[in-house]
Order: C-alpha cells, then sequence, then structure tokens
C-alpha cells in the first residue's frame, strides 16, 4: 500500500465549477500537507501548505485537512482554465527533513 | 529574483552510461534536494543536502550520488544508467533542512532524461 494515494483522474469540469481534488494517507505522523500545481514539462509549484488539521483558503483555493479521517482535500472555486494541470497532494512528518511524499497527481482540465 | 536554475534542460543518454545534472538554488537558500518523477507519478525523494553535508536519502541505490558546493549549488550524478533511470529530475531549494519547521521548498524546471 502507498503511503499517499490520489486517483490520477482525468477530471475534466467546466469552467466556473467547483473542482475537488482528494487523497488519503496511511502514516498517521505526517504533519504538513502541501498542495503543488504542476504544468506540463514543468517543475512543481506550490499552492497551499497546512500544518496539522483545519482549513486554509487563499483566493479560490481551499485546503482542508482531516487527521482523524487521514484525508486532505483541495476545493478550486470558479475555475478557469489556466488552472488546467496536474495537481499533486504532498506531506512530511515533523522530523523528516525535506523528505516530501508526493501522490501521483491528478490531472485537471477546465473546459472553456 | 531568479529561481531554481536546472541543467541541462534535457539529456539522452545510453544504457551504461554516467549522468551529471546540475542546480543551482534561490539566492540565500542553503538546503538543496532531488527527486525523480517518472511519467504519471509524483516525485520520489532521492538525497537532501544542508551545507554541504547529506541531510537525508531516500530508497535509491547506490548508482546515485550528490554533493553540495560552497555556493550551495549541488550536483546529481547517476553511474550505470538504466533505462528505467529515464524521468524528469527535479531539484527544490530550500531556507533551512526542515526539521519541524515549516519549510517551504521551491522547485525547479527539472532535467529531463532519456536512456536509451
Amino acid at each position: 500500500q502507498k503511503e499517499v494515494e490520489q486517483d490520477p483522474g482525468p477530471l475534466s469540469v467546466p469552467e466556473g465549477a467547483i473542482v475537488s481534488l482528494n487523497c488519503t494517507y496511511s502514516n498517521s505522523a505526517f504533519q504538513y500537507f502541501m498542495w503543488y500545481r504542476q504544468y506540463s514539462r514543468k517543475g512543481p509549484e506550490l499552492l497551499m501548505y497546512t500544518y496539522s488539521s483545519g482549513n486554509k483558503e487563499d483566493g479560490r483555493f481551499t485546503a482542508q485537512v482531516d487527521k482523524s479521517s487521514k484525508y486532505i482535500s483541495l476545493f478550486i472555486r470558479d475555475s478557469q482554465p489556466s488552472d488546467s494541470a496536474t495537481y499533486l497532494c504532498a506531506m512530511r512528518t515533523y522530523s523528516s527533513a525535506s523528505k516530501i511524499i508526493f501522490g501521483s497527481g491528478t490531472r485537471l482540465s477546465i473546459r472553456p | 529574483d531568479a529561481g531554481v536554475t536546472q541543467s541541462p534542460t534535457h539529456l539522452i543518454k545510453t544504457r551504461g552510461q554516467h549522468v551529471t545534472l546540475r542546480c543551482s538554488p534561490i539566492s540565500g537558500h542553503k538546503s538543496v534536494s532531488w527527486y525523480q518523477q517518472v511519467l504519471g507519478q509524483g516525485p520520489q525523494f532521492i538525497f537532501q543536502y544542508y551545507e554541504k553535508e547529506e541531510r537525508g536519502r531516500g530508497n535509491f541505490p547506490d548508482r546515485f550520488s550528490a554533493r553540495q558546493f560552497p555556493n550551495y549549488s549541488s550536483e546529481l550524478n547517476v553511474n550505470a544508467l538504466l533505462l528505467g533511470d529515464s524521468a524528469l529530475y527535479l531539484c527544490a531549494s530550500s531556507l533551512l533542512t526542515g526539521d519541524g519547521v515549516a519549510d517551504t521548498q521551491y522547485f525547479g524546471p527539472g532535467t529531463r532524461l532519456t536512456v536509451l
């Protein structure tokens, strides 16, 4: 079993829709949770960074962490064609330095 | 400000050859990490270096090695290349080691290695 599971998609939604992306994980020691966006042939770009449980909002993006269920989500409101990319969830423990564990990524396409 | 830079952008090698990939971190960042991203997968952690010392190593064979220079730039070396080493190799830099600290990693554009 992988430490982090992420539905690979692809996910296609119309412009303006609310997008929900999710990951589950098995290691209860994970405390830092991140979402990265990766455009084709580019490096990952950090979107959201959350410590422990709770919600965090930044513009059209909301990240949720439910540690009791080992489940994290990213919501994108008013989705735009420019949001079309692969979204990677990632997480790490308190003490494991930079060893970030990534999900396999969800490919998202926003239809104009 | 310049972000993380990597060279070369693309590289084609044959099995058994050796390759060296290079990374320059964001100015002021002392930590560099290397990741391998196979097509359709998320990045996998290979190494972290901080202040020229190895601070973390992922589950990769000894054919993979790295080092960090006094100016905090870094090299990743892979010996005896295999077909399975074909991937996007990503470098990420951060201010600190990340030990117990909310320390953001910034990724470069990657080097795409193809092994024939």
